[in-house]
């Protein structure tokens, strides 16, 4: 299947400093990628969708100015975390759709952020 | 697209075929049932998804009602491994893409 990797896996940040988080596609082009968060014992949120060469579409709720999506080629995506705060340490996770009409999609193994 | 409701939580013995069901009496006709799951700290796994038919793969089987309002996850025989929580989606294939995730099953696969 598909490989999705995202980097770093796990950030420790202080309050306030901003915290970019990658995904990136190993062995195929992704126009889209999809952005989810996920705090302890709780399922996954789907933050945003972010497509290459255009604005991300966020979900109700999230804030576009504080989660900055930038899509810039076809193998790469960064959620930029601005003035991170301790209610934004979170599990976060991407995910990709691959090929075919009925598009499972592959995720990529997450990104641990912790704000002090 | 559809919600999905299952149960919070299972357990099933080492060696035994582990069910795991999922309600979705509203779906659509042109939803499909994927099935995923995410072991502690990782990122979820695609496991099978399907239509109408029934799907098997290396990993589980897929059964789904005539109606199509409920459907099964069926691992045949559960390894201490197979620990996580699993997830039953239901998405128009074509619609975004983009996956809803519901609170899924914990299952826990006993020694």
């Amino acid at each position: 299947g598909a490989v999705v990797s995202q980097h770093p896996s796990w950030v420790i940040c202080k309050s306030g400093t901003s915290v970019k988080i990658e995904c990136r596609s190993l062995d195929f082009q992704a126009t889209t990628m999809f952005w989810y968060r996920q705090f302890p014992k709780q399922s996954l949120m789907l933050m945003a969708t972010s497509n290459e060469g255009s604005k991300a579409t966020y979900e109700q709720g999230v804030e576009k100015d504080k989660f900055l999506i930038n899509h810039a080629s076809l193998t790469l995506s960064t959620l930029t975390v601005t003035s991170a705060h301790p209610e934004d340490s979170s599990f976060y996770i991407c995910s990709t759709p691959y090929g075919g009409t009925e598009n499972e999609q592959f995720f990529g193994p997450g990104t641990r952020l912790t704000v002090l | 697209d559809a919600k999905t409701t299952q149960p919070t939580s299972m357990d099933c013995a080492e060696g035994r075929a582990a069910n795991l069901p999922c309600n979705h009496s509203t779906i659509s006709g042109n939803e499909y049932v994927y099935w995923y799951r995410q072991i502690h700290s990782q990122g979820p796994q695609y496991i099978i998804h399907g239509l109408k038919n029934n799907e098997t793969n290396e990993m589980a089987s897929l059964i789904i009602t005539e109606d199509r309002k409920s459907s099964t996850l069926i691992l045949p025989h559960a390894t201490l491994r197979d620990t996580a929580v699993y997830y039953c989606i239901v998405r128009v294939s074509n619609t975004g893409n983009q996956f809803y995730f519901g609170t899924g099953t914990s299952l826990t696969v006993i020694p």
